[in-house]
């Protein structure tokens, strides 16, 4: 398996409280990526990386926001939770286009 | 942007059987379709790609078809067994300069019988 790594891997929080996840990588992969998974929507792409400091918006990012201040790091905040958060949050790697994206082992989030 | 639409959303078939999963794209600027295989409770893995300058790509039981024209392409099981029970994911992707998205579909939950 690629060397990606996903903390915490279970979370429960409540409704208005701010939430980090963390996404790890250790292959020097230049893109990073966070998807959401919930049943009968597939993967949405929340927010994407293509190096150090640079980011941009997937089809689902209204309520979070991401940073990338090294090359093997990748978070994600809910700034401040909501219910429709719940959902299982899978952290993807790849070097580049036309290349296989690996991915994380996932972080169910619980809202409530 | 891009737009992916993948059918059937479940797919039941008998040990042996072969299975298709077709999916349609929107942008004409994708140019990557991998496939991949999410058992219950694990991780999306990519079992098969294909780039726009081939047609079609075969790995033993699995094979995937593309029509550029239509913008759609199809993955192929054969001899399908119960370990192939997953659910199966279509994307796309363009070759947009420093920019990556991969796009996926919704789904299909194979369910192969014994």
């Amino acid at each position: 398996d690629a060397g990606i790594t996903q903390s915490p891997r279970h979370k429960v929080t409540e409704t208005g409280t701010p939430v980090t996840l963390r996404c790890h990588q250790t292959e020097n992969h230049r893109y990073m990526y966070w998807y959401r998974q919930d049943p009968g929507h597939g993967l949405r792409l929340i927010h994407y990386s293509y190096g150090v400091k640079d980011t941009d918006k997937g089809e689902v990012s209204d309520g979070y926001s991401v940073s990338r201040s090294k090359t093997e790091d990748f978070l994600l905040t809910l700034e401040s939770a909501t219910s429709s958060q719940t959902s299982v949050y899978f952290c993807a790697i790849s070097l580049g286009s036309n290349t296989e994206a690996f991915f994380g082992q996932g972080t169910r989030l619980t809202v409530v | 942007g891009e737009n992916v639409e993948q059918h059937p959303s479940t797919l039941s078939v008998q040990e042996g059987d072969s299975a298709v999963i077709k999916c349609t794209y929107s942008d004409s600027a994708s140019n990557y379709f991998p496939w991949y295989k999410q058992e219950l409770g694990k991780r999306p893995q990519l079992i098969i790609d294909i780039r726009s300058n081939v047609g079609e790509k075969k790995d033993q039981r699995i094979a995937v078809t593309l029509n550029k024209t239509a913008k759609h392409f199809s993955l192929h099981i054969t001899e399908t067994q119960p370990e192939d029970s997953a659910v199966y994911f279509c994307a796309a992707s363009p070759n947009g300069g420093s920019n990556y998205k991969l796009t996926f579909g919704k789904g299909t939950l194979l369910t192969v019988n014994p």
